[in-house]
């Protein structure tokens, strides 16, 4: 049974150029979470998905950043137009239930923007 | 406003004792706490976890306590060993029931270092 999939591991992009950050969840979770840590932080919500819905979306920046979760295929998190900034690990969760679940991390994807 | 803090950057201690992780939180809608460790370019590993309804949760040489009217939860490792070095992080979720949230809410991290 294979854990959270992440890809690309590492993503190297120009200030200004699209990133594209995909997450397949365990297989048998509907429930996906995305967390950016910057350097030296712990851990900080972006924002939660199920199948073609967004849930809560409290963390997500108000623009150019962007979710979704389809109804096949894994879940990708956009973000248009990057700057400096938006350099940090992306990590992608999923869980079975949606309440007081663990939830289950992937390796993360590294984005460094030039 | 950080509702999860973990006051120790880092903590060493020596092979076979105790290691002792400490986070406090503020927002008494949490009900559910985590801990999860970290390696280096890995994904946070869930390690254990305790409801609200319990003070004590035990899973082989990990123990996390919860003290809700300090707002406080420990993680005890025992015996400690070098390849429990890594990164723990405390995370707490606000209940379904209060109209929390499922999002984790992390705290920055405890490097714990067990020296051989």
């Amino acid at each position: 049974n294979a854990g959270v999939m992440q890809n690309p591991r590492h993503l190297v992009r120009r200030r200004g150029q699209e990133a594209r950050l995909r997450c397949s969840p365990m297989k048998g979770h509907s429930h996906v979470y995305w967390y950016r840590q910057l350097p030296e932080e712990g851990l900080k919500f972006m924002v939660y998905l199920q199948k073609e819905n967004i849930i809560d979306e409290s963390g997500m920046p108000k623009e150019r950043f962007s979710a979704e979760f389809p109804k096949e295929g894994p879940s990708i998190l956009r973000i248009q137009q990057v700057v400096r900034g938006d350099s940090a690990a992306y990590f992608c969760a999923s869980s079975l239930y949606s309440s007081n679940n663990e939830q289950f991390f992937g390796p993360g994807t590294r984005l460094t923007v030039l | 406003d950080q509702q999860v803090k973990q006051n120790s950057p880092s903590l060493s201690v020596q092979e076979g004792r105790i290691s002792i992780l400490n986070c406090d939180y503020t927002n008494s809608m949490f009900d559910y706490f985590l801990w999860y460790k970290k390696y280096p370019a890995e994904g946070p590993t869930f390690l254990i976890s305790i409801s609200s309804i319990k003070d004590k949760n035990e899973d082989g040489r990990f123990t996390v306590f919860l003290n809700k009217s300090a707002k406080h939860l420990s993680l005890h490792i025992v015996p400690s060993q070098p390849g429990d070095s890594a990164v723990y992080f405390c995370a707490a979720v606000g209940g379904m029931r209060t109209g929390g949230s499922e999002k984790l809410v992390f705290g920055k991290g405890t490097k714990l270092t067990v020296n051989p």
